[in-house]
């Protein structure tokens, strides 16, 4: 059974800093990764989506990287700034399904 | 290209009722999965319906159930409302059709939030 794990569950930075929030997962037989961020009360905006094949994906200031073997991924927020505040949640996928498991995410906030 | 979108966005019930989601999928998509969001067990996977079919089910009773219609829109249904029934449930959508690279990418609706008292 998959189990998702992130650290840290809180991170409180000033703007400007570059941080790395960390997903870790137990089994490794994952077809693609996928980054999310959730405002409060609010759905999931998807972020970066990493194939198992790949080793990262950039979009703008986030970098998600992914090493399959080790059953972690990363994503790399350059130079925040406070419309960053958020909670991030990251989701392997087991297969060609739609079936994504969570990890509790870790909630952001970025003061100005 | 509009978003998914669910309605309705706030629902309050009383316990042992019925409730009926609907989701409408991005034009095009025809994998639609639900997930219920809670402050205790956060994201959990429901099931997932493509082409009017299950595909995936999740760890979940009976009292849930769903299904998916020829234009891709989705309703999912719970019966006998609980108050654990309380929390945000989130649709997503995807092209879902295996070997095509992004295939799988889902993207989220708002979220009907349920309230059961």
């Amino acid at each position: 059974k998959q189990e998702v794990t992130q650290i840290p569950a809180a991170l409180s930075v000033p703007e400007g800093e570059n941080l790395v929030l960390n997903c870790s997962f137990t089994d490794s037989a994952i077809y693609n990764l996928q980054w999310f961020r959730q405002d409060p009360g609010k759905g999931l905006t998807s972020l970066l989506l990493i194939q198992s094949s790949q080793r990262e994906q950039t979009s703008g200031r986030l970098n998600a990287s992914l090493d399959k073997s080790s059953g972690r991924s990363t994503l790399y927020i350059a130079a925040s700034q406070p419309g960053d505040s958020a909670t991030y949640l990251c989701a392997p996928r087991a297969g060609n399904t739609g079936k994504l498991i969570f990890g509790q995410g870790t909630t952001l906030q970025v003061k100005p | 290209k509009a978003g998914v979108t669910q309605t309705p966005r706030y629902l309050i019930k009383t316990r042992g009722q019925q409730v009926t989601l609907s989701c409408s999928p991005i034009s095009g998509h025809r994998s639609v999965s639900w997930y219920q969001q809670t402050p205790g067990q956060g994201l959990q996977f429901l099931f997932e319906y493509f082409s009017e079919t299950q595909r995936n089910k999740g760890n979940f009773p009976g009292r849930f159930s769903g299904r998916q219609f020829s234009n891709s829109r989705s309703e999912m249904n719970v019966s006998t409302l609980e108050l654990g029934d309380s929390a945000l449930y989130l649709c997503a959508s995807s092209l879902g059709l295996a070997g095509a690279i992004y295939s799988f990418e889902q993207y989220f609706g708002p979220g009907t939030r349920l309230t059961v008292t």
